[in-house]
């Protein structure tokens, strides 16, 4: 089955930007999506990637996916102290389901 | 448009007993998949449901079952609750097909004492 990777912890700065990285090892995974989740809640959707592509941009965040390598990364842009909480990697393969990695827990500092 | 709901938010039981979650998914969706979240970990598939049928099962034992309505709403059952399946139960619903991803609610925590 699908593993996913990511680091454990990121500490920044407000107004810094925040770079979160994921590996995964299913390489027919279709989309690969970003969540975040804060404290005693739910996953929000943050945005996602199709497989075809390299890069996306949405507002402040900025996705890069490197196919050969596996590997995702999820930049943000002028981290704000309301982006700490906890973001998961989730790629969508064969089977229509989704498979978290353990998460990294962004602490922004002001 | 309405999101994902579900109930009840906290739950705590006895080892052994049975538990039912409830989850309303969002308008126009008409997948739900359950998740298990332990704490600390990031969320597992448990299984899917697409028109009333389980569709795609994740790593856990029978005793995780499951519904679909007509409505597309859902339930998970759990019996012979273990100590163990103490954890954050996540409902998502999504439109198969689309590439939007899936909708979360804000999960029940189940204490299993």
């Amino acid at each position: 089955g699908e593993d996913v990777e990511q680091s454990l912890f990121l500490s920044v700065r407000e107004g810094d930007s925040s770079v979160i990285n994921c590996t995964y090892t299913d390489s027919s995974s279709t989309y690969l999506y970003w969540y975040k989740q804060e404290p005693g809640a739910g996953l929000q959707l943050l945005t996602y990637i199709f497989s075809n592509m390299d890069m996306k941009q949405d507002q402040r965040l900025t996705v890069l996916l490197n196919k050969k390598d596996k590997h995702l990364s999820l930049r943000i842009a002028d981290t704000q102290t309301g982006d700490s909480a906890i973001y998961f990697c989730a790629p969508k393969a064969a089977g229509n389901k989704l498979t978290f990695g353990g998460g990294t827990r962004v602490l922004v500092k002001p | 448009e309405t999101g994902v709901t579900q109930s009840p938010t906290h739950l705590i039981k006895t080892r052994g007993q049975q538990v039912t979650l409830r989850c309303s998914s969002q308008s126009g969706h008409n997948t739900v998949s359950w998740y298990q979240q332990a704490l600390g970990q990031g969320p597992q598939f448990i299984f899917q449901y697409y028109r009333e049928e389980e569709n795609g099962r994740g790593n856990f034992p029978p005793r995780f079952s499951g519904l679909q309505f007509p409505n597309y709403s859902s339930e998970l059952n759990v019996n012979a609750l273990e100590l163990d399946d103490s954890a954050l139960y996540l409902c998502a619903s999504s439109e198969r097909g689309t590439p939007g991803g899936y909708t979360f609610g804000s999960g029940t925590r189940l204490t299993v004492v």
